[in-house]
């Protein structure tokens, strides 16, 4: 069965970098777009970013340009997400998805990320 | 920028027919998927291309659209749909992504 498990998250003090990743399993990971998604605690679902099963393209939601960079592994399933200077507005769960016909049909079961000092 | 509105709670009794709706001007052209998030737990797709069912999902959900208007039916509300419900879709050229704000079901 198709999984997800994301890992990396944890308590970061604000300016400082984080590395997400999603290990992927039960499919054939190279043949799909991926996305993360977050999710600020009490709020509703923000997309982040996206990238091609190829990792030739990559997407970012406006606001976090240049701060995001997702890439993949596709020799060991993973997906990642980088957040540079973080900051306490990037505190929530951030989920990664998998992309089918512009649906994300398969969801991880979200990793916490909380910014403070 | 791309936005999609949704009212933000809707209540029902058991039994009854619940609709959610997302709007935005885009949705004339662009396909809406739908998405059921239970507290404490991830969201889970339910409806995709407008009105696509996955696998697994019961038949009492349902999806329509009518102009830039896309409506997410549950026929007879069951306790154990009483969940957040995301709207989500896309921009022309696939590289812009967007949910609504969310609807909270209330089962009364």
């Amino acid at each position: 069965q198709v999984q997800l498990v994301e890992s990396g998250g944890g308590v970061v003090q604000p300016g400082r970098s984080l590395r997400l990743s999603c290990v992927a399993s039960g499919f054939t990971f190279s043949s799909y777009g991926m996305h993360w998604v977050r999710q600020a605690p009490g709020k509703g679902l923000e997309w982040v970013a996206a990238i091609w099963y190829d990792g030739s393209n990559k997407y970012y939601v406006d606001s976090e340009k240049g701060r995001f960079t997702i890439s993949r592994d596709n020799s060991k399933n993973t997906l990642f997400l980088e957040i540079n200077a973080l900051r306490a507005e990037d505190t929530a769960v951030y989920y990664c998805a998998r992309d089918t016909e512009d649906s994300f049909d398969y969801w991880g079961q979200g990793i916490l990320v909380t910014v403070s000092s | 920028s791309y936005e999609l509105t949704q009212p933000i709670s809707v209540s029902v009794s058991p039994g009854q027919t619940a609709r959610i709706t997302c709007s935005g001007d885009a949705l004339s052209k662009q396909y809406v998927s739908w998405y059921q998030q239970r507290p404490g737990q991830a969201p889970v797709l339910v409806m995709s291309t407008d009105n696509e069912r996955p696998s697994g999902i019961p038949e009492r959900f349902s999806g329509s659209t009518s102009g830039t208007t896309v409506t997410l039916t549950i026929s007879g509300v069951q306790a154990e749909d009483e969940a957040d419900y995301y709207c989500q879709s896309a921009d022309s050229s696939n590289t812009f992504w967007v949910f609504g704000g969310g609807t909270r079901l209330t089962v009364l």
